[in-house]
C-alpha cells in the first residue's frame, strides 16, 4: 500500500535557491516523518511533526502539515550541492512505516 | 556509536541458495524492520518487529523468513532467492514503533542470478 505520495519526483534548481517537496498521503496519521537518503545510502531522519503541528523548523528545513488536505510539504531554504539526495515522506499504518517513492533534488553549485 | 549495520554490504547469488542478511543495532531499541528498495517503488517494508519473539508481516513479506531471538539482532532470511529479490535491502530501527525515527542500516545490495 503506498501512503505517501511524494511531488515532484524530480526538481533541480541552482545553489542557493529554494526547493519545496511536497506528500499526499491518504489515512489520518499521528505523524509525518521526513527522510533523506543520498545515492544508495541508508536514510536519515530529518524532522517528524505530529498531527496536531502546523509547521516545524529545523535549521534550513520547514515542514508544514495540512491535515484537512491530507498533505505535508517540505523547504530546504539557501539550498547547497550537499543537499543533493532523494527525499521520502513516511506516515504510519498501524505498526508499520510506509514511505513514498521520493524526491530526486538536484543541486547545482 | 548509535548505529545498525549490516552484513554483508554487497551479495551476488545463484536461485535457490539459502542466504542470510544479518542486521544489529547497538541502541537498545524495541522495533525493527526490513525494507527493500527498488527503482520506481520507494521503500516496501517486508517484515517487522515489535520486540524478541514478536515478528509481523509488512507489504512484500514473499519468499521472505525473519527471526528475533535477541533484542539486538534481526537477521533477514531468503531460503530460496529468486532474481526478483535482487534489491536495495535496508534494516532500520527505531525506539518503540513506527511512530518514531528509524535508524537505519547502510543497506545490502543483493543481486540473485
Amino acid at each position: 500500500s503506498q501512503q505517501g505520495e511524494e511531488d515532484p519526483q524530480a526538481l533541480s534548481i541552482q545553489e542557493g535557491e529554494n526547493a519545496t517537496m511536497n506528500c499526499s498521503y491518504k489515512t489520518s496519521i499521528n505523524n509525518l516523518q521526513w527522510y533523506r537518503q543520498n545515492s544508495g545510502r541508508g536514510l536519515v531522519h530529518l524532522i517528524l511533526i505530529r498531527s496536531n503541528e502546523r509547521e516545524k523548523h529545523s535549521g534550513r528545513l520547514r515542514v508544514t502539515l495540512d491535515t484537512s488536505k491530507k498533505s505535508s510539504s517540505l523547504l530546504i531554504t539557501a539550498s547547497r550541492a550537499a543537499d543533493t539526495a532523494s527525499y521520502f515522506c513516511a506516515t504510519r499504518d498501524i505498526d508499520k512505516l510506509i514511505f513514498g517513492t521520493g524526491t530526486r533534488l538536484q543541486v547545482f553549485p | 556509536e548509535a548505529q545498525v549495520t549490516q552484513n554483508p554490504r554487497y551479495l551476488i547469488t545463484v536461485t535457490g541458495k539459502k542466504l542470510t542478511v544479518t542486521c544489529s543495532q547497538n541502541m537498545n531499541h524495541e522495533y525493527m524492520s526490513w525494507y527493500r528498495q527498488d527503482p520506481g517503488l520507494g521503500l516496501r517494508q517486508i517484515y517487522y518487529s515489535m520486540n524478541v519473539e514478536v515478528t509481523d508481516k509488512g507489504d512484500v513479506p514473499e519468499g521472505y523468513k525473519v527471526s528475533r531471538k535477541e533484542k539486538r539482532n534481526f537477521p533477514l532470511i531468503l531460503e530460496s532467492p529468486s532474481p526478483n529479490q535482487t534489491s536495495l535491502y535496508f534494516c532500520a530501527s527505531s525506539r518503540t514503533s513506527a511512530y518514531t525515527e528509524q535508524y537505519f542500516g547502510p543497506g545490502t545490495r543483493l543481486t540473485v542470478t
